[in-house]
């Protein structure tokens, strides 16, 4: 396994489109987030699954957001009609739900650029 | 609220000490993070500290840990240039596991 994977890498899209973008996370974590980092800021907490249930969503993911995870591995992040303000680094995580310390994986994420 | 604050940049010369300071908000978060970004790079997880611990030394790197004063502290022994870095605080305020970061110390070292 070589840690979680996202793709595509990079995404420039025209104002008003729609993007989808992938993660697979390391095989047998259960858990999957879904962060976003604009320049010279810190990651912010998108949404999470445990398994294929979305049980939190953070107040920025807006209506033209929206993400799955249909079978409990992969996810994907659609972002619908996206905006300039959308332009950021889409991270996604991945961790083992256990008792004590479990440790979140990163992938290189998703960069995206709207014009 | 949910918040961690950190400064933003630090300069130090090869061979010093590092010391990276952060403030967080919620005393409930179990364990606390620092996280390591390089460029090009994805976040890769320095170490952490469990909330009833003071300190946790960990080779080059010692993690103080004040929860009366919500600060949290990581200090990098013999800074090499390969410590240049942005490195996030973080907590996890719930049993999610979702975390909250700062908003990074861009750590620069100078040769």
């Amino acid at each position: 396994d070589t840690g979680v994977s996202q793709n595509p890498r990079h995404k420039i899209t025209k104002r008003g489109q729609n993007v989808t973008f992938r993660c697979d996370p390391i095989s047998e974590h259960n858990r999957l987030y879904w962060y976003r980092q604009t320049l010279g800021q810190g990651p912010e907490f998108l949404t999470y699954f445990q398994n294929e249930a979305q049980l939190e969503k953070s107040r920025l993911l807006s209506d033209r957001f929206s993400a799955e995870r249909p079978k409990g591995s992969f996810s994907t992040l659609e972002i619908q009609r996206t905006e300039q303000g959308d332009s950021a680094m889409y991270l996604c995580a991945s961790s083992l739900r256990g008792q004590g310390f479990t440790e979140a994986f990163f992938g290189q994420g998703t960069r995206l650029t709207v014009v | 609220g949910e918040d961690v604050e950190q400064s933003l940049f630090l300069s130090v010369r090869e061979g010093d000490s590092s010391v990276i300071n952060c403030t967080y908000t919620d005393s409930s978060s179990t364990y606390l993070y620092w996280y390591k970004q390089e460029p090009g790079a994805g976040l890769q997880l320095l170490t952490y500290i469990f909330s009833n611990m003071d300190m946790k030394q960990d080779q080059r790197l010692t993690v103080l840990l004040n929860k009366k004063d919500k600060h949290l502290s990581l200090r990098i022994a013999d800074t090499q240039t390969g410590d240049s870095a942005i490195y996030f605080c973080a907590e996890s305020p719930n049993q999610g596991g979702k975390l909250i970061f700062g908003q990074g110390t861009e750590l620069s070292v100078k040769p």
